[in-house]
C-alpha cells in the first residue's frame, strides 16, 4: 500500500505570495490532518479534514485554510506568506477513528523569502 | 495552561543499554497516548498507543508506561542500537482526532 505522498517535496516563495500544498493520504484513509512544524513549536496542528469537512481546527490566522475532496485527497492554502510562515508542513491520514495513529508524509519544506 | 513536556536535552547512550525517554503532561486528561519516531527530514512514524486504563504496553523492544496519577508516560528501548537514533515525540489526543505533540527527545544510541 502506498504511504501519504506529499507535493511538492520544497517550496521558496516571497513574502506576500500564496502557496497551496497537496496530500494524498493512504488509500482508504478518510480524515487528512495537516501540522506545521518549526524547530521552536515543533508540531503545531493546523487542521482536520473527514469525508470533506473541516471537523478540528487549530489556533492559527484566517490566512491557513484548507479542503478536502471526494477522493479525499487534501490540499492546504496559505495566503500573504510572511517570514514566519516558513516550516515543514506534514500532512497525516488515518481512517478517522478515535484511537487511529496517524500516518504522515514526509513534509513540504516551504521556505519564505 | 496545557503543557506536554519532553526531555529537552538530547538522551546520549551507548549501544546495548535501555534508553528512557519521559513524558510529561499538565492540564490534560487525555484518554490515550502515542509515541512517535522521526527520522531527520522525513514524517514522524507511529510506535505505540497506550490507553488510559493501561499501565504497560510492549512491543519487541519497546515499552510504555502510563501513570494518569503521575502524569505522566515513559518510553523505553531496550538493547538500544545506533539505528534507534531519531527523535522520539509523544502526542495526546485532546479531541477529536486532534494530537497534540511534544517536542520531542533527541535519542542518540553511541557504538
Amino acid at each position: 500500500k502506498a504511504g501519504v505522498t506529499q507535493t511538492p517535496r520544497y517550496l521558496i516563495k516571497t513574502r506576500g505570495q500564496q502557496v497551496t500544498l497537496s496530500c494524498s493520504p493512504i488509500s482508504g484513509h478518510r480524515s487528512v490532518s495537516w501540522y506545521q512544524q518549526t524547530p521552536g513549536q515543533g508540531l503545531q496542528f493546523l487542521f482536520e479534514y473527514f469525508s470533506e469537512t473541516q471537523r478540528n481546527k487549530g489556533n492559527f490566522p484566517g490566512r491557513f485554510s484548507g479542503r478536502q475532496f471526494s477522493n479525499s485527497r487534501s490540499e492546504m492554502n496559505v495566503s500573504t506568506l510572511e517570514l514566519g510562515d516558513s516550516a515543514l508542513y506534514l500532512c497525516a491520514s488515518s481512517l478517522g477513528q478515535a484511537l487511529g495513529a496517524l500516518h504522515f508524509g514526509n513534509g513540504t519544506r516551504l521556505t519564505v523569502t | 495552561s496545557q503543557k506536554i513536556e519532553q526531555n529537552s536535552e538530547a538522551l546520549n547512550i551507548q549501544e546495548g543499554k535501555t534508553a528512557t525517554l519521559t513524558c510529561n503532561y499538565t492540564n490534560y486528561s487525555p484518554a490515550y497516548l502515542q509515541w512517535y519516531r522521526q527520522d531527520p527530514g522525513r514524517g514522524p512514524v507511529f510506535l505505540l498507543l497506550i490507553r488510559e486504563n493501561e499501565k504497560e504496553k510492549r512491543k519487541e523492544r519497546l515499552k510504555v508506561t502510563f501513570d494518569t496519577t503521575l502524569k505522566q508516560s515513559l518510553f523505553h528501548i531496550t538493547a538500544s542500537q545506533p539505528a534507534d537514533s531519531a527523535t522520539y515525540l509523544c502526542a495526546l489526543m485532546e479531541y477529536g482526532n486532534k494530537l497534540v505533540f511534544g517536542a520531542g527527545t533527541i535519542l542518540r544510541v553511541k557504538s
